[in-house]
């Protein structure tokens, strides 16, 4: 059974331009919860999403990001017009229901602009 | 011993000793907590979980403990190892549709 599959494993980006990082949940998970991670920090949340609906966006901001996780294929995080500041790790992690149950996290994405 | 350095709290344990990381947590109304495990490079590792009606919950050579009274979360490896090196995150959750909310991290270092 496949864990939490994220890609790309680094991806760098000029200033302005797109990132997009993919998370293909764990088999069987229908729950998709995105974090940021800089460096000597601890994870941040973001967004958390089920299939074709945000479910909570309060951790992420409100201009140049975005989350979907349609009905086929994986969740994406987007980033537009990236900026110096947007460098981080970005881990995506998954779960089978939203009951207090724990969360099974990817290897995640460094995203470096330059 | 235990010291703060520039982020990352640290605590540098001899191996075969036991460890003592430490956390304290934020919201009266979370009931369910769990350690993770996050080595360099990699994303963050279940290590343990525990519910807020109890106080203790054992795995294979850890512990968790749990204090609510004084919102106090700790956890304990016996017999550390040199692969037990890494940075160690208590995160705590509320019931129903709310995101797991991480702490800030301990990093632990085995000397052999």
């Amino acid at each position: 059974n496949a864990g939490v599959m994220q890609n790309p494993r680094h991806l760098v980006r000029r200033r302005g331009q797109e990132a997009r990082l993919r998370c293909s949940p764990m088999k069987g998970h229908s729950h998709v919860y995105w974090y940021r991670q800089l460096p000597e920090e601890g994870l941040k949340f973001m967004v958390y999403l089920q299939k074709e609906n945000i479910i909570d966006e309060s951790g992420m901001p409100k201009e140049r990001f975005s989350a979907e996780f349609p009905k086929e294929g994986p969740s994406i995080l987007r980033i537009q017009q990236v900026v110096r500041g947007d460098s981080a790790a970005y881990f995506c992690a998954s779960s089978r229901g939203n009951g207090n149950e724990k969360l099974f996290f990817g290897s995640g994405t460094q995203l470096s602009v330059l | 011993g235990e010291s703060v350095g520039l982020h990352l709290p640290t605590l540098s344990v001899q191996e075969g000793d036991n460890s003592i990381i430490n956390c304290a947590y934020s919201n009266s109304a979370s009931d369910y907590f769990i350690w993770y495990k996050q080595e360099s490079g990699k994303g963050p590792q279940f290590i343990i979980d525990i519910r807020s009606n109890m106080d203790k919950r054992q795995g294979q050579r850890v512990t968790v403990l749990l204090n609510k009274t004084v919102k106090h979360l700790s956890l304990q490896i016996a017999a550390t190892q040199p692969g037990d090196s890494a940075v160690y995150f208590c995160a705590e959750n509320m019931r129903g549709n709310t995101p797991l909310v991480f702490g800030k991290g301990t990093r632990l270092s085995v000397i052999a």
